[in-house]
């Protein structure tokens, strides 16, 4: 079976720190791709960034930046230089094929606050 | 800004009325997806349309009727729902094929509340 796990449903981080968000999976698959999403309360889902397990860097789009581990099967969101526009909803996901389609595995998300 | 977009943005709906909501996209992108998100937990799959052809239903009860007109519109037909149908309901398109690197974008939502 595949599963994404975020291990931390609330976290608060003051605002100009960095923080980092967890995400752990397992799948048997060899390749697979893994998706940040960012959800504020206005319900818009918004890619952030992702990473391919065959992939030699870790991506890094701007302030995101995924701290990649694929031996420990992990996959952290870090966001440098919190702003306060970054409290929201993050959701980490999977994504492996369904015959000729493509799915998402969820994990149950992470609700950041940033603080002033 | 999303290149998906929703519309209406909220929609209130009486348990006997008939309804739709809407999607498009112009990423060229031939797979659309419609998701219903409940407060605080992950998205979950409904349908999957591919080359505009439905590809997945995942037992969706058949008050919610989907259809893909074109490559760049999805609507989702509302009848007889249910107040436990209450929920965001997300757009998504992604490329189609098993490439896997394909992100799947997502619209901003629609609310909807049935009373």
């Amino acid at each position: 079976a595949q599963t994404v796990t975020q291990s931390q449903p609330e976290m608060s981080v003051q605002e100009a720190e960095t923080v980092t968000l967890s995400c752990t999976y397992d799948t048997s698959e060899s390749d697979y791709y893994l998706f940040w999403y960012k959800q504020p309360s206005s319900g818009e889902m918004i890619f952030l960034i992702y990473q391919g397990s065959y992939d030699q860097q870790n991506a890094t789009e701007g302030r995101y930046s995924l701290n990649f581990q694929k031996a420990r099967k992990s996959a952290n969101l870090v966001i440098s230089a919190s702003q306060l526009g970054d409290s929201a909803m993050y959701f980490c996901a999977m994504s492996f094929n369904a015959g000729n389609n493509r799915k998402l595995i969820w994990g149950l998300g992470t609700s950041l606050a940033v603080n002033p | 800004d999303t290149e998906v977009t929703q519309t209406p943005k909220h929609l209130v709906m009486g348990m006997t009325n008939k309804k739709s909501l809407k999607c498009e996209q112009h990423m060229g992108h031939r797979a659309m997806y419609w998701y219903k998100q409940k407060a605080k937990k992950p998205p979950e799959l409904m349908f999957v349309y591919s080359y505009e052809k439905l590809s997945i239903n995942e037992s969706v009860p058949s008050r919610f009727s989907p259809e893909c007109p074109n490559s760049s519109l999805l609507n989702l037909h509302l009848h007889a729902l249910q107040p436990e149908d209450s929920a965001l309901y997300l757009c998504a398109s992604s490329q189609v094929g098993t490439a896997l690197r394909g992100t799947i974008y997502f619209g901003e939502g629609s609310w909807l509340t049935v009373v």
